[in-house]
């Protein structure tokens, strides 16, 4: 099994800045995955990161907007820049491990 | 585009009912099937999982979900529920050529089980 934690757990933002989410394993893994839960919705995949190489994002989310760091195999942060109301979700990392997707507990955002 | 549906959103029931909570995925080719489950301030778990072989599968506490290829459904039951089974549960869509992880969820059910 994966142990998540995340960093910090809730934040109150204001409109314009930004946050940086940090994600921290208990293993060393090789693929780390960003998600957004927006109030009311589905959880949607941001963008997964590798160790040493640039995370790949999905349709409608943007490095400069969310840029994320993968320095080592444990750790990972995302970024969520120059922040506006719509941002305001609960942000989760995950990991795949033995085949098995793990979810970290998530950090809940609000940008006023 | 991919999609994965969640019949219901909200669900309230008596202890020892049974629980039947519906999925659909709009998606044309092989994919892995997972239910996972939220409980009350608590991280995502996994519930169950299908990648392939006996359609029919066992999770967690007394969990199970069927996969029915022709129905592109993967339904999760649980004959009689507990007052713990209060939850918030997700289906997920990990289609196999895709990147492990890149799961698609769906919307969420809301299940609320009453003394």
């Amino acid at each position: 099994s994966a142990v998540i934690s995340q960093k910090p757990s809730r934040d109150i933002c204001q409109r314009g800045t930004s946050l940086t989410i940090q994600c921290q394993v208990d293993s060393q893994v090789t693929m780390m995955f960003w998600y957004r839960q927006q109030p009311g919705q589905s959880l949607t995949l941001i963008a997964t990161a590798n160790q040493g190489s640039e995370a790949t994002y999905e349709s409608g989310f943007v490095i400069d907007k969310f840029p994320i760091s993968r320095p080592n195999l444990t750790f990972s942060t995302l970024t969520v820049s120059n922040m506006s109301p719509e941002d305001s979700s609960i942000y989760l990392c995950s990991v795949e491990a033995q085949l098995e997707q793990f979810f970290g507990p998530g950090t809940r955002l609000t940008v006023l | 585009a991919q999609s994965v549906s969640q019949h219901n959103h909200h669900v309230i029931l008596s202890e020892a009912a049974s629980l039947e909570l519906g999925c659909n995925y709009s998606y044309g080719g092989t994919v892995n099937l997972f239910w996972y489950v939220q409980y009350p301030g608590q991280h995502l778990q996994l519930l169950l999982k299908y990648f392939s072989g006996d359609p029919l599968v066992k999770g967690i506490k007394g969990f199970e979900a069927e996969f029915i290829k022709s129905k592109f459904s993967f339904n999760l039951r649980k004959p009689s529920v507990q007052w713990s089974d209060t939850a918030e549960y997700f289906c997920a869509v990990n289609p196999q050529l895709d990147s492990w992880g890149k799961f698609q969820f769906g919307a969420g059910t809301q299940v609320v089980v009453t003394p």
